[in-house]
């Protein structure tokens, strides 16, 4: 079965104290996979997307990573604002559908 | 804004009632998915749309049902409503269902949601 598993749930972190967030998978056929941001009661926000092992995307203090069966959130000198939920979803060759995983809760105190 | 509404912002029913949840994508974007966000179950995957025709087909039960119109917007119908149908609902749109590899084609876009609260 497809599954999509991101650690930590949750993670506390001064400002400026940089981090990772993992998001691990077992797919059938990876076609892509997909990092949002999601604030509480909002809709998720699209942040990068990674097709091939060793791919990477940035922007601003976060950068994302890929191997063949995990990819990471790097998070640099975070700020307050970086606060939010981030969810990893994988696109499944053939298919349609994003399959998420249950989320990081990331809080960044001032 | 990623250009995707939904309406309405909130919804307070009861139990046993039917409901309508409304979704336009973004311009140019042909297809339409459906997904729930329960605190338990994460986002889940209920349906997708592609151009009017129905696509995939998630854990979406049969009590609901989902329709795209020819101008593209989205319906999502709810019936039979229970207590633990109450969750966030959120649409999301991208161009069109991964045909090409690797573009932006495939990317979805999610609207702000529509947050069912049923009593």
């Amino acid at each position: 079965e497809d599954q999509v598993t991101q650690s930590p749930e949750a993670l506390r972190l001064q400002e400026g104290e940089s981090s990772s967030l993992n998001c691990s998978y077992t797919v059938s056929g990876l076609r892509g996979l997909f990092w949002y941001r999601q604030d509480p009661g909002k809709g998720p926000e699209f942040l990068f997307t990674l097709y091939s092992a060793g791919e990477e995307k940035e922007k601003e203090r976060l950068k994302a990573t890929l191997t063949k069966k995990e990819s990471f959130l790097h998070i640099t000198a975070p700020k307050p604002e970086d606060s939010a939920t981030y969810l990893c979803a994988v696109l499944i060759q053939g298919a349609q559908k994003l399959v998420f995983g249950q989320g990081t809760r990331l809080t960044i105190n001032p | 804004d990623s250009g995707v509404t939904q309406t309405p912002k909130h919804l307070i029913t009861a139990t046993g009632q039917r409901v309508t949840l409304r979704c336009s994508p973004r311009s140019g974007d042909l297809s339409v998915y459906w997904y729930q966000q329960s605190l338990d179950q994460g986002l889940q995957f209920l349906i997708q749309y592609y151009n009017g025709e129905e696509r995939a087909k998630g854990n979406i039960l049969e009590r609901f049902s989902a329709q795209q119109f020819p101008d593209l917007h989205s319906e999502l119908n709810l019936s039979s409503l229970e207590l633990g149908d109450s969750a966030l609902y959120f649409c999301a749109s991208s161009v069109e269902p991964g045909r090409r590899v690797h573009t932006r084609t495939d990317t979805q876009y999610f609207g702000p949601g529509t947050r069912l609260t049923v009593l």
